[in-house]
């Protein structure tokens, strides 16, 4: 149990383009999911908390505009990075944990190269 | 930010115990430690949690000092598939995990 899918697991895209991550809980309702970028031979560094309904709340340094965050039902998040640039080439990673309990499980990533 | 200190690497035989260390000396009483860790290129795995008591489950054991300042995680006989990076994280009250640096831990066989 506790499964997180992510989607795609690997996009490249071209500079000035947005891309959609998709993190979903496949056999559990995620009241809350969070959102982590990891660099190359890095940290996972969180970027935003998402409760499903409200609006996110992004860590210090995360640009809300260029990073949408949307977490419209309890199996579901999204991730939109808007207007792509090569520094945001990165290994986005999203979790997800239950109202029951504090454990975070971890989705696959998904790995971003903008071109 | 992360309020723990690991050490960057460390190896372990195959067959012996891995103890990875922690360092938390500003936790606050209720504050949980968790420890995952990350296959390369994967997303970090559960392995236990604790407040103050030592926890054991079929991954590993965590060793919680009496001050709560350290603690150790222990796999009790290390194999090649454990060589990951060991993340110890606390757990701060607005529930966000926040990773430091983590260790490295190659199994050599």
């Amino acid at each position: 149990g506790a499964v997180v899918s992510q989607h795609p697991s690997w996009v490249i895209c071209k500079s000035g383009t947005s891309v959609k991550i998709e993190c979903r809980s496949l056999d559990f309702q995620a009241t809350t999911m969070f959102w982590y970028r990891q660099f190359p031979k890095q940290s996972l560094m969180l970027m935003a908390t998402s409760n499903e309904g409200s609006k996110a709340t992004y860590e210090q340094g995360v640009e809300k505009d260029k990073f949408l965050i949307n977490h419209a039902s309890l199996t579901l998040s999204t991730l939109t990075v808007t207007s792509a640039h090569p520094e945001d080439s990165s290994f986005y990673i999203c979790s997800a944990r239950t109202a029951h309990s504090y454990e975070q499980y971890f989705g696959p990533g998904t790995r971003l190269t903008v071109t | 930010d992360a309020k723990t200190t690991q050490p960057p690497s460390m190896d372990c035989a195959e067959g012996r115990a891995a103890n990875l260390p922690c360092n938390h000396s500003t936790i606050s009483g209720n504050e949980y430690v968790y420890w995952y860790r990350q296959i390369h290129s994967q997303g970090p795995q559960y392995i236990i949690h604790g407040l103050k008591n030592n926890e054991t489950n079929e991954m590993a054991s965590l060793i919680i000092t009496e001050d709560r300042k350290s603690s150790t995680l222990i796999l009790p006989h290390a194999t090649l598939r454990d060589t990951a990076v060991y993340y110890c994280i606390v757990r701060v009250t607005g529930n966000q995990f926040y990773f430091g640096t983590g260790t490295s831990l190659t199994v050599i066989p």
